[in-house]
């Protein structure tokens, strides 16, 4: 069956240092692949979109990569704030899949001043 | 800015009680979703709506039960409210076409006793 696994151990870091979260899946082709940040008690909110053609996509201080052949997706903040601490998801998504998307259950960021 | 809006934010019911949950989104969407979200859990899709009329259960539908007969609202039925349904519950929508961003709503903390 199709698996998305983020880090459930939440990460610390400390502000102004990078953070990487990892997004591995399985069973899957996804054609892209989607990143969301959701504060507590509050919705998701969209921030990136990669494609499978594309190693790499960057969103001021976001960076998202793609690696196909891993089956994985890293998701780094540059110059981490306070205000970037928040759950983030990955989400998979292929033409196979249909209309909805599945989530991976997220990594907690703490990001420490 | 898209906006989806949630009939609640809070709502306590008894079990055996019949609950709806409205979803209501701005922005001319075909796709519709529900998920509801559980600590360890993640976000997991109840059902979802391609179209008006439209609906196919998600990984989790059983005691639910969905309506949608306008394009811009989409509802989740609790047939006989029981304690395991007690959850956070969000709705999402997207424009049709596989890849597009999903915009949720703030979601309805839900408490059945």
């Amino acid at each position: 069956s199709q698996k998305i696994e983020q880090n459930s151990e939440a990460l610390n870091i400390q502000e102004g240092k990078t953070a990487t979260l990892t997004c591995n899946y399985t069973n899957y082709s996804p054609a892209y692949l989607q990143w969301y940040r959701q504060d507590p008690g509050r919705g998701p909110v969209f921030l990136l979109l990669i494609r499978e053609n594309e190693k790499e996509k960057r969103k001021e201080r976001l960076k998202v990569t793609f690696d196909t052949t891993l089956k994985q997706s890293l998701f780094h903040i540059t110059a981490s704030q306070p205000a970037d601490s928040a759950t983030y998801l990955c989400a998979p998504g292929n033409s196979n899949s249909g209309y909805a998307l599945n989530f991976g259950k997220g990594t907690s960021l703490l990001v420490t001043p | 800015d898209v906006k989806v809006t949630q009939s609640s934010r809070y709502l306590v019911k008894r079990t055996g009680e019949k609950v709806f949950l409205e979803c209501v989104q701005d922005m001319d969407h075909e796709n519709m979703f529900w998920y509801r979200q559980d600590p360890g859990l993640g976000l997991r899709l109840i059902y979802f709506s391609y179209d008006v009329k439209m609906k196919e259960k998600g990984d989790i539908p059983e005691g639910y039960s969905v309506s949608r007969e306008k394009k811009e609202r989409f509802s989740l039925i609790l047939e006989s409210a029981s304690t395991n349904q007690t959850s956070m519950y969000l709705c999402a929508s997207r424009f049709s076409g596989r890849g597009g961003e999903q915009f949720f709503g703030p979601g309805t903390r839900l408490t059945v006793l």
